[in-house]
């Protein structure tokens, strides 16, 4: 299958933990996004990557942290400094030739 | 600064009605990228368009069809003769720096199509 593959679906996490959110590709393209998306509300950017190990803060970087160590994978670890994690989370890959973001399927991170 | 502005919150009409949604934006730039992106219940998003901002031609696909106006800083979406299947959350974004491409989205807009 081709495509973005985000692990898992559905996450629990006890406050104070940390969570890695999980983002692979197939389609062979440099660059690679997270956004998160709150009930009602747009999708803002969290960490985006250009090339293998780059990687730059979005505009909702704190409390976030990203590796990207292979062009196939770009995880997002959601650190106990978040104050707010629950919330639905989005990875995206750039296609260079027509400047279009194809989404995966999303992670909805949930706090007890 | 780049910002994206979706003013309906919720729309709500009958199947078979024609409905627009409508997306206002900032931009700086000279050259940029507008999108419309579809949600459905299941969460992933789904690419509609992608419109440059030298080509101003509306564009329709189907039922589907798109108003580009530069002097109005707007790119509305229309869907004629609504389907249940249509209900879903629609984005507009706007893609400033073809460089970097990052996409900067609108609050969207929740539109239910009732039977």
């Amino acid at each position: 299958d081709g495509g973005i593959t985000q692990s898992p679906k559905y996450l629990f996490r006890k406050e104070g933990q940390n969570v890695t959110l999980s983002c692979e590709q197939n389609l062979n393209h440099d660059a690679m996004y997270w956004y998160r998306q709150d009930p009602g509300q747009g999708l803002r950017l969290i960490y985006y990557s250009q090339i293998v190990n780059d990687f730059q803060k979005g505009d909702i970087a704190e409390g976030y942290s990203v590796s990207r160590e292979k062009k196939e994978s770009f995880p997002l670890t959601v650190t106990s400094a978040q104050k707010n994690p629950t919330a639905f989370y989005l990875c995206a890959v750039a296609g260079e030739d027509t400047g279009e973001l194809f989404f995966g399927e999303g992670s909805r991170l949930t706090v007890l | 600064a780049q910002k994206v502005t979706q003013a309906q919150t919720e729309i709500s009409v009958v199947e078979k009605e024609d409905v627009t949604l409508d997306c206002v934006y900032e931009t700086r730039d000279t050259t940029y990228y507008l999108f419309w992106y579809k949600q459905p219940p299941s969460g992933e998003l789904v690419f509609l368009i992608r419109r440059n901002s030298f080509d101003e031609q509306n564009e329709i696909s189907g039922r589907y069809s798109w108003n580009f106006q530069k002097s109005t800083s707007s790119f509305n979406f229309t869907i004629t003769a609504s389907q249940v299947v249509d209900s879903a959350v629609y984005f507009c974004a706007l893609m400033g720096r073809r460089g970097a491409q990052k996409l900067v989205f609108g609050q969207g807009t929740r539109l239910t199509i009732n039977p």
